[in-house]
């Protein structure tokens, strides 16, 4: 398996605090990515990054923010956490000629109430 | 983007070959198929990806018609831990290479004893 982890991997947090989730990659990849899964809309990526400091948005990007200043850590912040960002968050590496080629993370359940 | 069409479910019985079939009639030349399987509560498993040639490796077989406008992805001999929603992807490569993947809802596999 790849070497990503995920902290937490569970959080419960309340409505209007800042939450900032950690993916960690022992692979020495390029790519990493992070996407949302709920229900009824399957896997949605918010942001990646191609490079340190290199990132862009996905398609479900507001209300997140991401940094990567090393390689093998790109941080997801929610700046102010609301009940619709309830979800759990799953971090992604590829470091292949296809970036499409990915491994996922464990995943980070997050309960905002 | 070229989108896919998969079954909601399947059965396939324990031991037996599963047949996974996927649509993809508007794909361009230049777009690969990629699968992916989400096992409950885990994240996606990355399993083979092709262009127009079958494809296999320790996991499954790609088929990909002449046409390219559909694809099938077998396990030859499924056991219960195949159990998993599985995901058709078409993505292109070269100068589009962000990694963008796009989940659909993809088709749930039951492995029956």
């Amino acid at each position: 398996d790849a070497g990503i982890t995920q902290s937490p991997r569970h959080k419960v947090t309340e409505t209007g605090t800042p939450v900032t989730l950690r993916c960690h990659q022992t692979e020495n990849h390029r790519y990493m990515y992070w996407y949302r899964q709920d229900p009824g809309h399957g896997l949605r990526l918010i942001h990646y990054s191609y490079g340190v400091k290199d990132t862009d948005k996905g398609e479900v990007s507001d209300g997140y923010s991401v940094s990567r200043s090393k390689t093998e850590d790109f941080l997801l912040t929610l700046e102010s956490a609301t009940s619709s960002q309830t979800s759990v968050y799953f971090c992604a590496i590829s470091g292949t000629s296809s970036s499409y080629e990915q491994y996922f993370g464990p995943g980070t359940r997050l309960t905002v109430t | 983007d070229a989108k896919t069409t998969q079954p909601p479910s399947m059965d396939c019985a324990e031991g037996r070959a599963a047949n996974l079939p996927c649509n993809h009639s508007t794909i361009s030349g230049n777009e690969y198929v990629y699968w992916y399987r989400q096992i409950h509560s885990q994240g996606p498993q990355y399993i083979i990806h092709g262009l127009k040639n079958n494809e296999t490796n320790e996991m499954a077989s790609l088929i990909i018609t002449e046409d390219r406008k559909s694809s099938t992805l077998i396990l030859p001999h499924a056991t219960l831990r195949d159990t998993a929603v599985y995901y058709c992807i078409v993505s292109p490569p070269g100068s589009s290479n962000t990694g963008k993947l796009i989940f659909g809802q993809g088709t749930t596999l039951q492995v029956k004893p």
